[in-house]
């Protein structure tokens, strides 16, 4: 079946600008998480999303990142007035809760943000 | 707040050979889950393997096994017979919880492995 996608794959956006980046879950996954990974770094949590209850956003840097997520499904991350450390690979998950060893979860490829 | 440490920014294993990757962490909770992950220079993130923390066997899937050593809280990864296609970075992460349970998962730095042909 399909994978996680994200969109686009590459974005290169001028400092200052909005950006929103798109990820679709596996179809019939409960959780949607964000991650952020800069250059040469580790996975950094942003935010995830369980079903109906209230987003865990713990991870967002600062309050020009937001994300939302719509009917269950898709989700937008959204980054106002960006800057230069902004810039990296932001990445996408979702898993299945409860569903026996399903414990991992599926990453889609990622969206390469550039801000000049 | 949980930590993971992978202090091998780099290792080199000569191909077929086995390798470790080491992984140690940090957490007050009970019940968790510690994962490996493999991310290709394509950037994608390949699951590898799980360990819960009250399974009291150590994890396997097929090449990949992990060490889970619970009172040294370490969770090394040993890949057997390596082959050219694992050089990858691979991360070690941790979540809360060890069930079926969704949650943020945290993550190391990472270990960039290269096989030698």
């Amino acid at each position: 079946g399909a994978g996680v996608s994200q969109s686009p794959s590459n974005k290169v956006t001028e400092k200052g600008k909005d950006v929103e980046l798109r990820c679709d879950p596996i179809s019939g996954h409960t959780a949607l998480y964000w991650y952020r990974q800069s250059l040469g770094q580790g996975l950094e949590f942003l935010i995830y999303f369980q079903g109906n209850s209230a987003p865990d956003k713990s991870g967002l840097p600062s309050d020009r990142f937001s994300a939302e997520r719509t009917g269950g499904s898709v989700s937008t991350l959204t980054i106002q007035r960006t800057q230069q450390e902004d810039s990296a690979v932001y990445l996408c998950a979702s898993s299945l809760e409860g569903s026996g060893r399903k414990y991992e979860q599926y990453f889609g490829p990622g969206t390469r943000l550039t801000v000049t | 707040a949980q930590k993971i440490t992978q202090t091998q920014p780099g290792m080199f294993v000569q191909e077929k050979e086995a390798v470790t990757l080491d992984c140690t962490y940090d957490t007050s909770d009970q019940s968790y889950g510690l994962f490996w992950y493999k991310q290709p220079s394509s950037g994608e993130m390949i699951f590898l393997i799980y360990q819960g923390s009250y399974d009291e066997q150590n994890a396997t899937e097929g090449r990949y096994s992990l060490n889970f050593q619970k009172a040294r809280k370490s969770a090394n990864l040993v890949i057997s017979a390596s082959q050219l296609g694992d050089s990858a970075m691979y991360f070690c992460a941790i979540k809360r919880g060890s069930g079926g349970s969704n949650y943020k998962l945290t993550f190391g730095k990472g270990t960039l492995l290269t096989v030698n042909p």
